[in-house]
């Protein structure tokens, strides 16, 4: 079974320039993440789908941040623009479903390592 | 959410068992301990779950204390490739905001040594 798919792997700009990620999660999954991890500390979730609905995104700077999953698939996260505190990892992961079952566990991609500087 | 605390690092030999503790005294009745990896240069993977008695896969064993307040993970033969940061992570399975979700802390961080 092919796993989660994040591209590109690695990403440098300038600050207050844009930035765009891209997910493809396991097929079949409903239920996709995108997460921050900053150097030295555990991920943190920014935004969480249900198929291409939006179930909590509480921790996303909306401001600056956007992301979107057409089609209940694919899903690309945006930076517009980028400032330097942004330099950190962004972690895709899919499960098959929203729920906390036993069986419902998270299945992380690579990752994109962003640098802003 | 509930809390956890680990060590920020531990050491081991390789070929040797390796205990990861972590303490949950704050855990509800419905959490579950999950614990995940995160090798260098990767996204994080699952490792063991349990709610209330010991669990054991392919992977690793996982011990529960009778009160649920603390867990190990245990790694029965550690090898180089289990160098990683392990995270002990309580998933709610309660209702609002919290149910299902995985709140990283900053984990333990296992260095094997050959």
């Amino acid at each position: 079974e092919a796993g989660v798919a994040q591209s590109p792997r690695y990403k440098i700009i300038e600050k207050r320039q844009s930035v765009a990620f891209w997910c493809n999660p396991i097929s079949g999954h409903a239920t996709l993440y995108w997460y921050q991890q900053i150097l030295g500390q555990g991920p943190k979730l920014l935004i969480q789908f249900q198929n291409n609905g939006v179930v909590d995104d509480s921790q996303l700077p909306k401001d600056r941040f956007s992301a979107e999953r057409l089609k209940g698939v694919d899903s690309t996260l945006k930076i517009q623009p980028a400032k330097l505190e942004d330099s950190a990892v962004y972690l895709c992961a899919s499960s098959p479903s929203l729920g906390a079952d036993t069986k419902n566990i998270q299945y992380f991609g690579a990752g994109t390592r962003l640098s802003v500087l | 959410d509930a809390k956890t605390t680990q060590p920020n690092s531990m050491e081991s030999n390789e070929e040797e068992p390796v205990h990861l503790p972590c303490n949950h005294s704050t855990i509800s009745g419905t959490d579950y301990i999950h614990w995940y990896r995160q090798l260098p240069s990767q996204g994080p993977e699952y490792v063991i779950h349990g709610l209330t008695s010991n669990v054991n896969n392919r992977m690793a064993s996982l011990a529960i204390a009778e009160d649920r307040k603390s867990s190990t993970l245990i790694l029965h033969r550690a090898t180089l490739r289990d160098a990683a940061v392990y995270y002990c992570i309580l998933r709610s399975l309660a209702g609002g905001t919290s149910y299902g979700k995985l709140t990283f802390g900053q984990g333990t961080i296992l260095t094997v040594h050959p």
